[in-house]
């Protein structure tokens, strides 16, 4: 079975602090794909980034970077420098086929 | 940029009532999906749909539930008799083949 863990509920920073989201992912399938969706409070679901499981090489796209780590089973999301507009709720996601399995939500407050 | 369109935005209904949630997915897209996110909860999976047909369902999508592709391009979801706790915002997401799944802005369902 898939599963995503995102153990942390709400994190507040102030800003122009880094912040790190965790996410710990399950499967037993060697192919996999993970993701990262951001949910502003406007409610859509907006893509950030996807990372198959051959490619564990890290991403940075700006401000934000992201480290895979098979060995710990980890895909954890940085925000640099953070902004109040990256006040939202911060999904991690797992496919192994065509369902996403979704973790809980990282809901992170920036103040200004 | 393609994208995902749903309608309604918001729809308020009586417990009892028959609601239909409609969907444009991203026309080359193969893979269909519809998700349902509880107030203040996870991402969750209803349904897959792929090939005229349903692929995959989740324990939430019971009965009550149905979904078609009538004309090739709407892609719905039926709740025959709606329930208080049908109340959430239901995403619709479109897929092509193994890859990151997009989706629309959200179908806020409230049943009263």
């Amino acid at each position: 079975a898939q599963k995503v863990t995102q153990a942390q509920t709400e994190i507040s920073v102030v800003e122009k602090e880094d912040v790190t989201l965790d996410c710990v992912y399950e499967t037993r399938d060697t192919t996999y794909y993970l993701f990262w969706y951001k949910q502003p409070p406007s409610g859509e679901l907006v893509f950030l980034i996807r990372r198959n499981s051959f490619d564990e090489q890290n991403e940075i796209s700006g401000r934000y970077s992201w480290n895979f780590q098979k060995s710990t089973s980890s895909f954890n999301f940085t925000i640099t420098a953070s902004q109040v507009v990256d006040s939202a709720v911060y999904f991690c996601a797992l496919t192994t086929g065509n369902q996403f399995y979704f973790g809980t939500g990282t809901s992170l407050t920036v103040i200004p | 940029e393609p994208e995902v369109t749903q309608t309604p935005s918001h729809q308020v209904t009586q417990m009892g009532q028959e609601v239909i949630l409609r969907c444009v997915p991203i026309s080359n897209h193969l893979y269909f999906y519809w998700y349902r996110q509880i107030l203040g909860q996870k991402v969750e999976f209803l349904v897959s749909f792929y090939n005229n047909e349903i692929s995959e369902k989740s324990e939430i999508f019971d009965d009550q539930f149905s979904v078609e592709r009538p004309d090739g391009s709407n892609f719905t979801l039926k709740i025959r008799s709606t329930k208080l706790e049908d109340s959430a915002m239901y995403f619709c997401a479109s897929q092509i083949l193994a890859d990151t799944i997009y989706f629309g802005e959200g179908s806020w369902l409230t049943v009263v």
